[in-house]
């Protein structure tokens, strides 16, 4: 079973819907990020975050340390949006502290 | 601010050559980080350098070499290509090597191996 497990992992919406994206961990973690990848491009790191909720322009990421789940939420989506979202979180265990564990990201495409 | 620069951004190779992919970061980080993207998988680590000086393998080092050639700059290389390294590479930086700070991205190195 993988660490890091994201849903849905395609997502097609119309412009204008709310998006949300979910990650779901199985180990402690001390952050959990979020990051952006536009097809044929770079990453992006939108957000990171260890507690409660986190927004920025339309993007709204929160989390639920006890529940080991985390949320992506786009509003009013646009088909510039349309990207890999990746989830990917730092352990706390002392042994794997230093590397990022990835999910496999969710593709999100918005249509006009 | 260029961030994470990364080159070449596409390379094309044949079996058995070799080549080194070049990674410099200008936010003054201490370590550096090299990944590889394939489809259906999420990043895996490849090597890492938490900082100036230091290399240490990640999940998938074999096949691979890398140098820290001072604190900008962190090199990858494929000694003998095969075609399983057909793959995206990424190389990333973070501040420090143990807090908790988010890691910046080049944008990335199109390898095939043919």
């Amino acid at each position: 079973k993988n660490e890091v497990e994201q849903s849905p992992q395609n997502l097609t919406a119309q412009e204008g819907e709310f998006i949300t994206i979910n990650c779901s961990y199985s180990v402690g973690i001390s952050a959990l990020h979020w990051l952006q990848q536009h097809p044929g491009g770079g990453i992006v790191s939108l957000f990171m975050l260890s507690s409660g909720k986190k927004k920025h322009g339309r993007l709204i990421a929160t989390i639920n340390i006890q529940e080991k789940h985390s949320s992506l939420h786009i509003t009013a989506s646009h088909p510039r949006d349309s990207a890999v979202y990746i989830c990917a979180v730092r352990s706390n265990s002392g042994g794997s502290n230093y590397k990022l564990t990835f999910g496999k990201g969710t593709l999100l495409t918005v249509n006009p | 601010n260029a961030g994470v620069t990364q080159t070449p951004k596409f390379q094309v190779l044949k079996t058995g050559q070799s080549m080194t992919l070049q990674c410099a970061q200008d936010m003054n980080h201490n370590s550096m980080y090299w990944y590889r993207q394939d489809p259906g998988m999420g990043l895996r680590l490849i090597y890492y350098s938490a900082s100036e000086g230091t290399t240490d393998k990640g999940e998938v080092p074999n096949g691979y070499n890398v140098s820290r050639l001072n604190k900008r700059e962190f090199s990858l290389r494929l000694e003998s290509a095969a075609p399983s390294q057909t793959s995206v590479y990424f190389c990333a930086s973070r501040a420090t090597f143990t807090g908790n700070q988010p890691q910046h991205f080049g944008d990335g190195t199109r390898l095939s191996i043919l």
